[in-house]
């Protein structure tokens, strides 16, 4: 398969906790997002990395959330001291590298439960 | 500010007619539109999407229309299929190099047998 990947596919855990979401990008892409989506609604952009740089960061990103993706393949999320508020599914996207690569391709997304 | 919304949040048609799902625009400067399609406990799956330079795009069954002047874009799905229900988001991209994308709520597309 070369979609986007994204690991784990559904996160259980107690408010309070700290949790970690892996995004795959496809190999070849070097622009890759993470959005966040609710039940009904559409995704939400969290944040957008070229390469290794973190280029935007939402107002929805606050400071319990980080982003990183270190040699510019693989990207990690990381939400600290869960809340409530904070389930949601989590989807990663990526696109290419030219002018006209838009497109964003999503991965399957990982469902966020906070208990 | 940016805001991308759908006309009706569901929408049911029969097996083999054509289906149109309609959505509006705010932002007369965005460049760029996109169509996804999303099945239940799936990520969003892109199906097509057309530059602000242009009017029409057609794909596969599909066919998008963009008319900037009332900031209107709509999505055609000829001869729908049972596979075709899903929820169908638009959204668009304030303007090039802007690589974040604003997304509706969505429009809700049952196929009936």
């Amino acid at each position: 398969d070369t979609g986007v990947s994204q690991n784990p596919r559904h996160k259980i855990t107690k408010r309070g906790q700290n949790v970690t979401f892996r995004c795959d990008p496809i190999s070849e892409h070097n622009r890759l997002y993470w959005y966040r989506q609710t039940l009904g609604q559409g995704p939400e952009f969290l944040t957008y990395f070229q390469n290794e740089a973190q280029l935007e960061k939402s107002r929805l990103l606050s400071d319990r959330f980080s982003a990183e993706r270190p040699k510019g393949s693989f990207s990690t999320l990381e939400i600290q001291r869960t809340e409530q508020g904070d389930s949601a599914m989590y989807l990663c996207a990526s696109s290419g590298r030219g002018v006209l690569t838009d497109t964003q391709y999503f991965g399957p997304g990982t469902r966020l439960t906070v208990l | 500010g940016e805001s991308v919304g759908l006309h009706l949040p569901t929408l049911s048609v029969q097996e083999g007619d054509n289906s149109i799902i309609n959505c509006a625009y705010s932002n007369s400067a965005s460049d760029y539109f996109i169509w996804y399609k999303q099945e239940s406990g799936k990520g969003p799956q892109f199906i097509i999407d057309i530059r602000s330079n242009m009017d029409k795009r057609q794909g596969q069954r599909v066919t998008v229309l963009l008319n900037k002047t009332v900031k209107h874009l709509s999505l055609q799905i000829a001869a729908t299929q049972p596979g075709d229900s899903a929820v169908y988001f638009c959204a668009e991209r304030a303007y090039f190099g802007n690589e974040k994308l604003t997304f509706g709520t969505g429009t809700r597309l049952t196929i009936i047998p």
